[in-house]
């Protein structure tokens, strides 16, 4: 069954370092997303991408952050400038077809970022 | 703006015992309802999801949840807990414009032996 794939599982940093989250979504699908989730709190949303530009972005998907689809098959979440609240586990999400809306959001396993 | 509240964040049940967790939601236009479950240090698992069909939907591993209009609820239920259902669950509301979800805060489930 395909499956979104995430790498690396864990990473740790330093401050202000930057980071790239990769993420390989369900190859048919068209819509992307990244989510947070900071430690015992809820998953909150960051972003969606959609025919290689953002469609929506919540608060939290400030100018230290950007997403790229760099081939077709990887989905990336970079972080400029990492800071101590940014650490959180990341989630990568996608959804296919042609109303994109209406479909199911399939999750890869999260990437645990650490910023010390 | 639509939001996601559930009450209990952590609710203990026996094993073989009714599993209930509350979801209710707010939403300007009729929602799409998800329940995803994550086991420690795993992702985020697909239960059961509400896209306007049969109100009462039935997902993997047993659980089953009702749409109720009037109560905007999404209530998540299982008749028989099981060892294996501790985790943490998650109730998601997206309405048919957007494509991001609203998480809620989620509920964390033990099962007593």
């Amino acid at each position: 069954e395909p499956e979104v794939t995430q790498t690396p599982s864990h990473q740790v940093t330093q401050m202000g370092q930057e980071v790239i989250l990769r993420c390989v979504p369900i190859s048919n699908h068209l819509y992307f997303y990244w989510y947070r989730q900071i430690l015992g709190q809820k998953v909150e949303f960051l972003v969606s991408f959609y025919n290689n530009e953002i469609s929506e972005k919540s608060e939290i998907f400030d100018d230290q952050f950007s997403v790229e689809r760099p081939d077709g098959s990887n989905f990336t979440l970079k972080i400029r400038s990492t800071k101590l609240e940014d650490s959180a586990m990341y989630f990568c999400a996608s959804s296919g077809g042609t109303s994109g809306a209406y479909n199911e959001q399939f999750f890869g396993p999260g990437t645990r970022l650490t910023v010390l | 703006a639509q939001s996601v509240t559930q009450l209990g964040s952590h609710v203990s049940v026996s094993e073989g015992a009714l599993v209930l967790l509350r979801c209710n939601y707010s939403s300007s236009v009729p929602p799409y309802l998800f329940w995803y479950v994550q086991y420690p240090n795993q992702g985020l698992q697909l239960l059961l999801k509400y896209t306007s069909a049969a109100t009462l939907v039935k997902g993997i591993n047993g659980f089953e949840a009702e749409f109720k209009k009037s109560e905007t609820s999404f209530h998540l239920t299982k008749p028989s807990a099981h060892m294996s259902d501790a985790a943490e669950y998650f109730c998601a509301v997206m309405d048919n414009y957007g494509q991001n979800f609203v998480f809620g805060p989620g509920t964390r489930l033990s099962v007593l032996p």
